[in-house]
């Protein structure tokens, strides 16, 4: 089982660019979130899929941000475009749908937006 | 779902068991008690799980009052590598989301 799967690790662009983050789930299950962490706001839930359809996305700051999955074993989120708060550490997590199934998380996208 | 109350910090011997408190006096019949730990610049890490019985894992134990209302996590033996941020989370049965709060930070000293 090779857990949840982000990419890249680290992120560096300039402001007003596009960033891109990739997400591949653990094979089986069927929901997938992504979360942004910050010192300020610590761990924030951005938006969860069951069954690749976006379920709440309550958590997106705004426009600039979307998140697509296109199929069961892939997610992007996109920030389109950056700006230096966006700055934060993105995980992407995924489970089976229920409530009584943890969430595995991943290790995490570092981005910085200068 | 039901918020949780968390002591900010503690600290714990090692070698000795770690036992970290939460409150979710608010907590309703189908909700779920999760316990994750997030060791620094790593991701969530999930240690377990219950409903309304104890339950035991390799890593640690749940007591879960009665009442439900609220639980303490036991590090049995605890270890330098178990000093991280704890977060006790009430999962609900309308939709199956974690939202996490501010966490317990545990050291462990030598």
């Amino acid at each position: 089982d090779a857990g949840v799967i982000q990419s890249p690790r680290h992120e560096v662009t300039e402001m007003g660019q596009e960033v891109t983050l990739r997400c591949k789930p653990i094979s089986g299950h069927n929901s997938l979130f992504w979360y942004r962490q910050t010192m300020m706001r610590g761990l924030e839930l951005l938006i969860y899929f069951n069954n690749n359809v976006p379920i709440d996305d309550s958590g997106m700051p705004e426009d600039r941000f979307s998140a697509k999955m296109p199929n069961a074993s892939f997610s992007t989120l996109k920030i389109q475009p950056s700006e230096p708060r966006d700055s934060a550490v993105y995980f992407c997590a995924s489970s089976q749908e229920s409530y009584n199934s943890p969430l595995h998380f991943g290790n995490g996208t570092r981005l910085t937006v200068t | 779902d039901a918020k949780t109350t968390q002591p900010p910090s503690m600290d714990c011997a090692e070698g000795r068991a770690a036992n970290l408190p939460c409150n979710h006096s608010t907590i309703s019949g189908n909700e779920y008690v999760y316990w994750y730990r997030q060791i620094h610049s790593q991701g969530p890490q999930y240690i377990i799980h219950g409903l309304k019985n104890n339950e035991t894992n390799e890593m640690a134990s749940l007591i879960i009052t009665e009442d439900r209302k609220s639980s303490t996590l036991i590090l049995p033996h605890a270890t330098l590598r178990d000093t991280a941020v704890y977060y006790c989370i009430v999962r609900g049965e309308y939709g199956n989301k974690l939202v996490f709060g501010a966490g317990t930070i545990l050291r462990v000293k030598s």
